[in-house]
């Protein structure tokens, strides 16, 4: 199984303020017709996971521009331009290019 | 809008078969091109994929799971379903079922590809293994 692993593990963020979160895989999640297939999700407090980013850097549906993916190879970037009070809970990476996709461990965020 | 909500008992005993429904509305659960999985989320802990079945019937499992896992389809009853056998305490935890909705997407050298992620999730269960 592909290995995730994110730092860091919790980061206290002051609203207006940026954010980034790292996310590392134990192999290139490049696939061989040039995309990243890596997720980026979000779990609010108390509430299921959303899905945030999709193959690297797309954003999904309804989801605010102020946050985008980055990355290549095994090394990824997930930043939040301006945090905001709604942006708290705990943020998961996952591998997509096999099977089994496999979660990163989670960067909790919250309010300073 | 599709939706999904998970459905069984809170408490299942050592050594029995876990078995939860994923009641889909708002669409059907075989027609498009989808995959229909369960993850589970043990309390305070991240996130682990157990598996998905998708529209064609394809499977595919965990690993570290296949032996104790069957997702399963009822089309009449537009449900998914999940049995886990002689579960332990260490399968306790919040399960949620996910559609993998996805998009055609072109490379560069206009081969033609299918990407999936997770789009919609129920809100989870909560299983407890105890005796």
């Amino acid at each position: 199984d592909i290995v995730m692993t994110q730092s860091p593990v919790s980061l206290p963020v002051t609203p207006g303020e940026p954010a980034s979160i790292s996310c590392r895989s134990s192999q290139s999640l490049l696939h061989d017709n040039g995309f990243i297939y890596l997720d980026w999700y979000l779990q609010k407090p108390g509430q299921s996971p959303q899905l945030l980013i999709y193959l690297g850097s797309n954003r999904a549906s309804g989801v605010p521009d102020r946050f985008s993916g980055s990355g290549s190879g095994t090394d990824f970037t997930l930043e939040i331009s301006r945090v905001e009070a709604e942006d708290v809970g705990v943020y998961y990476c996952m591998q997509a290019l096999q099977a089994p996709p496999t979660f990163g461990p989670g960067t909790k965020v919250d309010i300073k | 809008q599709v939706q999904l909500q998970e459905s069984g008992p809170g408490l299942v005993k050592p050594s029995q078969t876990l078995s939860l429904t994923c009641t889909v509305s708002g669409g059907s659960i075989s027609s498009g091109n989808y995959y229909w999985s369960w993850i589970r989320q043990p309390a305070g802990k991240g996130l682990e994929w157990i598996g998905r079945i998708y529209t064609s019937g394809n499977t595919n499992y965990n690993p570290s799971l296949k032996s104790r896992v069957t997702i399963s389809v009822d089309t009449s009853k537009n449900h998914l379903s999940l049995n886990l056998s002689s579960v332990t305490a260490t399968d306790t935890a919040v399960y949620y079922c996910a559609r993998g909705g996805g998009f055609d997407f072109w490379s560069g050298s206009l081969d033609r590809y299918y990407y999936y992620y997770m789009d919609v999730w129920g809100k989870g269960t909560t299983v407890t293994v105890s005796s």
